[in-house]
């Protein structure tokens, strides 16, 4: 059971450069989530999804897009990344309803912008 | 929408030394749950305990115990004989039955010495 699989795990990118991370998770989730971590502010939510076909924005969703075609996936976009995108980002799953659990995390994508 | 503090930046303790995270939420929700993760230096998220509003019993578990009080609206988490693998960041999170967003605090780093 893979649970929640980020790509890539690493990358770097020149300004202005597009690209896209996927996440893919395996647990049949409703919410989909898009975090980065930056030092000392923690995770702060980019975007996320309640349900195939649905997205929304979360705190900081400038500079990126989302997309939920399918109930596995959820991917982050980049259009022209910027130094400030520089960050760790993680994608988390959640199962939706009364039984609620515990988000499960990726293991995380470190993004350079130079 | 939640928001939750960790005031604490930095804990350092010696080894079997006891550790308490604070943890201090804000919610419209009259039921949300309550989350700790673990941060570990190899940088993956690691959930630690859930806890629903509606269940006020604070528990132990081996090391770990919390202490939730929704008159103060805290949720404060304990490490008990801390230990040299202990050190990580550790985030505080919530989220409303009627919010979607999964909210996270800053973190707190602790450093066990040995």
């Amino acid at each position: 059971n893979a649970g929640v699989t980020q790509t890539p795990k690493f990358r770097v990118l020149k300004t202005g450069q597009s690209m896209t991370l996927l996440c893919a998770q395996d647990m049949n989730h409703e919410y989909m989530y898009w975090y980065r971590q930056d030092p000392g502010m923690g995770l702060r939510l980019i975007h996320y999804s309640v349900g195939e076909g649905t997205t929304a924005k979360g705190e900081v969703p400038d500079g990126y897009n989302v997309s939920r075609l399918k109930k596995q996936n959820f991917l982050l976009g980049l259009e022209s990344a910027a130094p400030s995108q520089t960050s760790v980002y993680f994608c988390a799953s959640l199962t939706g309803g009364v039984l609620n659990t515990e988000a499960f995390f990726g293991q995380g994508t470190r993004l350079t912008v130079v | 929408a939640q928001k939750v503090t960790q005031a604490q930046t930095e804990i350092s303790v010696v080894e079997k030394e006891d550790v308490t995270l604070d943890c201090v939420y804000e919610t419209r929700d009259t039921t949300y749950y309550l989350f700790w993760y673990k941060q570990p230096p190899s940088g993956e998220l690691v959930f630690l305990i859930r806890r629903n509003s509606f269940d006020e019993q604070n528990e132990i578990s081996g090391r770990y115990s919390w202490n939730f009080q929704k008159s103060t609206s805290s949720f404060n988490f304990t490490i008990t004989a801390s230990q040299v693998v202990d050190s990580a960041v550790y985030f505080c999170a919530a989220r409303g039955t009627n919010d979607y967003k999964l909210s996270f605090g800053a973190g707190t780093t602790v450093t066990v010495r040995a």
